[in-house]
């Protein structure tokens, strides 16, 4: 099943924070985090496999709550770089990733 | 290390054409996907290939889609012929081992596919 995100947008000034969705009605075997800038392909970001794990790296982390339904990107102190479109996925059976609609993030000066 | 590549980066063609677009994944990945973004709108996924083995191609649209990877190294992803819902981008995938699971997919800049 096809996971949904949250907000489908979102514009904030350079060292906002911003906190993106990913749900489902039924538990996730995982999460894939991705961004995608314009034209360029998908950058991997973080993979949660755990329910309560929470991971990340510089200002960008995720959490995947313990029923394994929701999972959360948080971005804080926003650069200009993180600018592009956010993507959740989820694996199915064998291997396959099924996405959500994705989250625009623009940032401005 | 070279990352996923594809060819060509645009393709613009007209209704009933047929194209032909490359993948060639990161060396030694045996997983090999193909998705297609159009626009606006989410990732879809079209195929897998596990080495040169389709393990699920659920996600092709039509019979117009034939997917091959010859010797479990580079697919060619062919649409003959095209239509104008064709459009859309085409992004190749691909993951280290034959676990297929919980791996990280890395993702190649994508084909843009226009038909006119």
């Amino acid at each position: 099943q096809q996971p949904v995100q949250s907000p489908q947008a979102v514009i904030l000034r350079e060292g906002e924070d911003a906190v993106i969705n990913c749900s489902s009605s039924k538990a996730l075997y995982s999460v894939h985090w991705y961004r995608q800038k314009h034209g360029e392909a998908p950058v991997f970001l973080m993979i949660l496999l755990k329910g309560g794990e929470q991971k990340g790296h510089d200002k960008i982390s995720a959490s995947f709550n313990e029923k394994k339904q929701q999972s959360s990107l948080y971005l804080t102190a926003s650069q200009l770089s993180y600018s592009g479109t956010y993507f959740c996925g989820t694996e199915m059976s064998t291997g396959k990733l099924i996405f959500g609609q994705g989250t625009t993030l623009q940032v401005k000066p | 290390e070279a990352g996923v590549t594809q060819f060509p980066s645009h393709s613009v063609i007209e209704k009933g054409q047929t194209v032909t677009l490359r993948c060639d994944p990161i060396s030694g990945h045996d997983n090999l996907y193909w998705y297609r973004r159009v626009m606006g709108k989410e990732i879809k996924f079209l195929l897998h290939f596990v080495k040169e083995s389709k393990q699920d191609e659920s996600g092709m649209p039509n019979n117009r889609f034939l997917a091959e990877r010859t010797g479990g190294t580079y697919s060619t992803l062919k649409v003959q012929p095209a239509e104008l819902e064709d459009s859309g981008v085409y992004f190749c995938a691909s993951s280290q081992g034959s676990r297929s699971r919980q791996e990280t997919q890395y993702f190649g800049p994508g084909t843009r596919l226009l038909v006119l």
